[in-house]
């Protein structure tokens, strides 16, 4: 069971905007910033979003972060088949002392 | 090029023990935290411990604490988890990532390969 949830899939089609959700508590998400990471099948994390909202060098500007009190979200306009990971939000959690990961969440652009 | 290259997995019995290594290159190891972060098959990702830059300060998830240490050797750019008292739930690709910065933060913009490990009889 993560500290952080998030749905296990979402789904969408070539264009479309899609949005996941990343909820937690105050000790966490409350309290501290979010990162967000991509993993494409058979490669190591990327780091997509950090700081909420901030976009590393090289991610394209159809990735958004957000963060609103005990939740944050990622969302991509403009869904492209590459898009197609698995999607990861990470914080700080202040009562465990170190980073928390959520479930992860299955991307699939049918 | 920052690279990080982890070694050190394979097959152990329960109850048996493991040294991951993972050696960078192209920045200042002791600038930076360091993590270990694993993946079950079938699962997620979930950090396993992490060290700051000078190595003075040490973290562990809840589901490692007082079997697993993470160490570093800052002048040779290697970072280590001692692996002990090995349960059939600690098999994954074990990751080192790199923090942002010189404190453990959830911000790991460099990640390794993986190293393997399976513990089964």
């Amino acid at each position: 069971q993560s500290v952080l949830t998030q749905p296990p899939s979402a789904s969408g089609t070539p264009g479309q905007r899609v949005t996941i959700s990343c909820s937690g508590s105050r000790s966490n998400i409350g309290d501290n910033t979010v990162n967000w990471y991509q993993q494409l099948r058979g490669t190591a994390p990327k780091l997509l979003m950090y700081s909420n909202n901030q976009r590393p060098s090289g991610v394209p500007d159809r990735f958004s972060g957000s963060k609103s009190g005990t939740s944050a979200s990622l969302a991509i306009s403009g869904l492209q088949s590459e898009d197609e990971a698995d999607y990861y939000c990470a914080t700080w959690d202040d009562s465990l002392n170190g980073p928390v990961f959520g479930g992860g969440t299955k991307l699939t652009v049918l | 090029e920052v690279q990080l290259l982890e070694s050190g997995g394979g097959l152990v019995q329960p109850g048996g023990s493991l040294r991951l290594s993972c050696v960078v290159s192209g920045f200042t190891f002791s600038s930076y935290a360091m993590s270990w972060v694993r993946r079950a098959p079938g699962k997620g990702l979930e950090w396993v411990s992490g060290i700051s830059g000078s190595g003075d300060s040490t973290y562990y998830a809840d589901s490692v604490k007082g079997r697993f240490t993470i160490s570093r050797d800052n002048s040779k750019n290697t970072l280590f988890l001692q692996m002990n008292s090995l349960r059939a739930e600690d098999g994954a690709l074990y990751s080192c990532a790199r923090d942002q910065g010189t404190i453990l933060t959830a911000q790991f913009d460099y990640w390794g390969q993986g190293t393997l490990v399976t513990v089964s009889s």
